[in-house]
Order: C-alpha cells, then structure tokens, then sequence
C-alpha cells in the first residue's frame, strides 16, 4: 500500500517561494505520474500539474505556468512542488497525489498547509 | 469558476438515495470516459470513491455508483449513512492541453 507523505506547514511572505516535498513509501515511485492539487480555505480542488517520476518530464497547468515547477529525486522516492512569487491568493494546503487507473488520483497526500502574510 | 459545474449543497436522511451532478462539456466529460469522484471530510485530503465513470476502488463501498450521460456525469449514494456527510469532487481529463478539471465541490448533508 503506497503512502504519500508530505513536509510540514510553511509560512512565507509575499514575493518569496515555497518548495513542498512528497515521499513515496514503496518501491512503485517511477511507474506513476505524481500529481499536485491545492485548496484555497473554504474552497474547492484546484489541478496545478504532474511530473512522470521516470522521465522527469512535467505538465502544469496554464494557471500557474513560469511560477510553479515540479521536480523529483528518484533515489529517495521524493517529489517536490516549488511556488514562485507568492501572493496572498496562494495561502492553501498543497496536496500531492499519485495518479491511478483512468487519470483518477489515489492516494493523496496528507496536505501541506502554505500561509502567506506579510 | 470550476470548469465542471455542481449543485452547492445536497442533502437527504438516513436510508435515502441521493446523486450529484457535475456538468461538463465536449471537451472533457463529454469526450472522455475518465471522470473520476472523491470524498472529502473536514481537514482531511480528498478519498477516491468512483474512477472511469463508474469503476470502485476495492473498499470503496457499493453504495457509490457512478454513470455518465453527455456531458453530465453523477454520483449517486444509496443508503445514506451519516458518516457520507462530507464534501463531493467530479474531476474529468481535459485532453492534452487542459488535462484535468475539477467540479466546484457539493457539501452533502445527512439530514
């Protein structure tokens, strides 16, 4: 059974960036694509892109293109999601997800909370 | 906006059915049979109840069941159980281009 584990809760300031990260237990890491889905405060689900943990290659959506990047480190199962020049709009909890059968995500992550305030 | 469209909020008791939809277009749930459901309690990350439409994930419970038609698809939760008390997600793939689209989400209350 996979699990996704993420790092802890970040608070930045407007203008700064965060960098979450998304261990993978399991020896299954490259076989799926790793997706990203946050969730501003009261709000709903919102897709920001995916990397093929086995190519490296990645796909974001048009919403967050040139402020998010999407890199993984296959030799400790890890996938990471940095987002550039934060504004108060992005304060959400940051969830990674593996892609499964018929482009469905499952597991999900624990959820990685991002304030940002000045 | 989301880019597929569900009714806010839903309710229903205890041993009723009830079923959700989400409305999409030709360019996602119209065209692909990739729509995808999950459940969401409060604080707690999103659980996939329904894949391709109408496939279950071993342990999801036969309660949920999913169809399409057009460019609607719903979910459907017989049985009602207080603990289905939760937030509703449709996602659907998008193509190439867009690739996935979520649904605004529906808060289903267990009168």
């Amino acid at each position: 059974q996979v699990q996704l584990v993420q790092s802890g809760a970040e608070v930045r300031e407007p203008g700064a960036s965060v960098k979450v990260s998304c261990k993978a237990s399991g020896n299954t890491f490259t076989g799926y694509n790793m997706h990203w889905v946050r969730q501003a405060p009261g709000q709903g689900l919102e897709w920001m892109g995916w990397i093929n943990p086995n190519s490296g290659g990645t796909n974001y959506a048009q919403k967050f293109l040139g402020r998010v990047t999407v890199t993984r480190d296959t030799s400790i199962t890890t996938a990471y999601m940095e987002l550039s020049r934060l504004t108060s709009d992005d304060t959400a909890v940051y969830y990674c997800a593996r892609e499964s059968g018929g482009n469905s995500f499952d597991p999900w992550g624990q959820g990685t909370l991002v304030t940002v305030s000045s | 906006q989301s880019a597929l469209t569900q009714p806010a909020s839903v309710s229903g008791s205890p041993g009723q059915s009830i079923t959700i939809s989400c409305t999409g277009t030709s360019s996602d749930v119209g065209t692909y049979n990739l729509v995808s459901w999950y459940q969401q309690h409060p604080g707690k990350a999103p659980k996939l109840l329904i894949y391709e439409v109408y496939k279950r994930p071993s342990g999801v419970s036969n309660r949920f069941s999913g169809s399409k038609s057009g460019n609607t698809a719903s979910l459907t939760i017989s049985g009602l159980q207080a603990e289905d008390e939760a937030d509703y997600y449709c996602c659907s793939y998008a193509g190439s281009s867009t690739f996935v689209v979520f649904g605004g989400g529906t808060k289903l209350t267990v009168l």
